[in-house]
């Protein structure tokens, strides 16, 4: 079983909502990322982080926003949410030269 | 365009039944493929690893191709179970940027009926 967990595993909120998606891990991973995922289609990556303090934006664009002040918790946030923030959020991490991820079980957002 | 197409994009298939899904990618330099199984509600969770060097690789019921010079690589599953259906999802790895980068086909969804 993966040692990544994610909270909440689903989530049904109005527009203009704060939101924060948690993640964390025990492997003492340092790489973490955010994927994005919408039924039939491929993963996309919005944000990562090689360690603590260091966070970045992936290949989609994405009006959310991350934080990694531990090396066990990478937070993603949403300030104001919209109808078009629904989806599914995947995080996943890796060791430092390694590609293969480990995923945690996603949180699927509903934005009403 | 996506560099790792897959297909087919569904399959159905009886218990017991054998079947192969297919990728193909046009990722260059490439690194190596992994196959991830996705069941739904849940994160993938990897199969199997191909690098450069390796035709076939085996996990079980899975068994892994590649063939590196035409770009293609197929998942073919022996003696289907009910916990087989599932998203299965080819990924590549481009080892040639400085950071490196994963590149993601967009599933084949199997399902297994009794």
């Amino acid at each position: 079983e993966a040692d990544i967990y994610q909270t909440p595993r689903y989530l049904v909120i109005g527009t203009g909502k704060k939101i924060t998606l948690e993640c964390s891990q025990t492997m003492g991973h340092d790489k973490m990322y955010w994927y994005q995922q919408d039924p039939g289609m491929e993963l996309h990556l919005i944000h990562y982080s090689y360690g603590v303090n260091s966070t970045e934006k992936g290949d989609l664009s994405s009006e959310s926003t991350v934080s990694r002040i531990r090396t066990e918790h990478f937070p993603l946030t949403l300030e104001s949410a919209r109808p078009s923030h629904t989806s599914q959020y995947l995080c996943a991490s890796s060791l430092s030269g390694a590609n293969v991820l480990t995923f945690g079980a996603g949180s699927r957002l509903t934005v009403l | 365009k996506n560099q790792v197409e897959q297909s087919p994009q569904s399959l159905i298939i009886l218990e017991g039944k054998n079947c192969t899904l297919q990728c193909n990618y046009t990722v260059s330099p490439f690194s190596n493929l992994r196959w991830y199984k996705q069941d739904t509600g849940r994160g993938p969770v990897s199969l199997t690893i191909m690098t450069f060097s390796e035709n076939t690789k085996s996990n079980g019921r899975y068994t892994a191709t590649l063939d590196a010079d035409t770009k293609q690589s197929s998942l073919h599953i022996t003696a289907s179970q009910l916990s087989d259906s599932a998203s299965y999802i080819c990924v590549v790895y481009d080892r040639g940027s400085t950071l490196g980068r994963l590149y993601f086909g967009r599933g084949t969804q199997l399902t297994v009926w009794p």
